[in-house]
């Protein structure tokens, strides 16, 4: 099945920094790649995903870059600020036709103000 | 609210009692999850339910039971639990092949006691 790895598993930054987040998969047939965030006492929530056939997305502060030669996919966090402190999971999808995500283990970003 | 609400928020039980935890979606999704968070641990998926029909178990001990009695509600009921068992359980649901991203309950803190 597939195996996602994430790094680092925590990450403080000073606000106004940016943040960068790593994850890898081994399965090349993925081909959907979500990122969640989850703050204290709440479940993960959708920030922003990639298909296979996209390089780049960006959505204000935030990106998601893929390299599916390597088979590894990055969050970018510029001009961080104190409420994007909060746990993020990255996720890949394996197969066609299955509902299924494989998840990373999480990397704890904190912003020191 | 994410449109997929989980009750209750918290649950404590000894471990003779039997309990369920709730799950409502009317996002109009065809699948369901239920999920482990464990302290550390990445997400672990417990089970999933496409179109009300239970399509995977992850080798999930028997004291955990799952009921999808409609494609908008998810339950999972508890017997006999252990210790180990402690930590939040997570629903989610998604809609289809095309729209890959899950939606997040705010999960269910189980403590055994």
């Amino acid at each position: 099945g597939e195996n996602v790895e994430q790094h680092p598993s925590t990450l403080s930054v000073q606000e106004g920094d940016s943040a960068v987040i790593k994850c890898t998969y081994s399965d090349s047939a993925s081909n959907y790649f979500p990122w969640y965030k989850q703050e204290l006492g709440k479940g993960p929530q959708l920030i922003i995903d990639i298909r296979s056939n996209v390089g780049e997305k960006k959505d204000q502060r935030i990106a998601v870059t893929l390299n599916k030669t390597a088979k590894h996919f990055s969050l970018h966090i510029t001009e961080t600020q104190p409420e994007d402190s909060a746990v993020y999971f990255c996720a890949a999808r394996p197969l066609e036709g299955d509902y299924k995500l494989s998840f990373g283990a999480g990397t704890t970003v904190t912003v020191r103000a | 609210e994410t449109g997929v609400t989980q009750t209750p928020r918290h649950l404590v039980m000894g471990m003779t009692n039997k309990k369920s935890l709730k799950c409502e979606q009317h996002l109009g999704h065809n699948a369901m999850y239920w999920y482990k968070q464990s302290a550390k641990k990445p997400l672990e998926l417990m089970f999933v339910y496409s179109l009300e029909e239970r399509v995977e178990n992850n080798s999930v001990p028997s004291r955990f039971s799952p009921e999808c009695p409609n494609s908008s509600h998810l339950f999972l009921h508890l017997h006999t639990l252990q210790p180990e068992d402690s930590a939040l359980y997570l629903c989610a649901s998604s809609q289809d092949e095309v729209n890959y991203g899950y939606t997040f309950g705010s999960g269910t803190r189980l403590t055994v006691v």
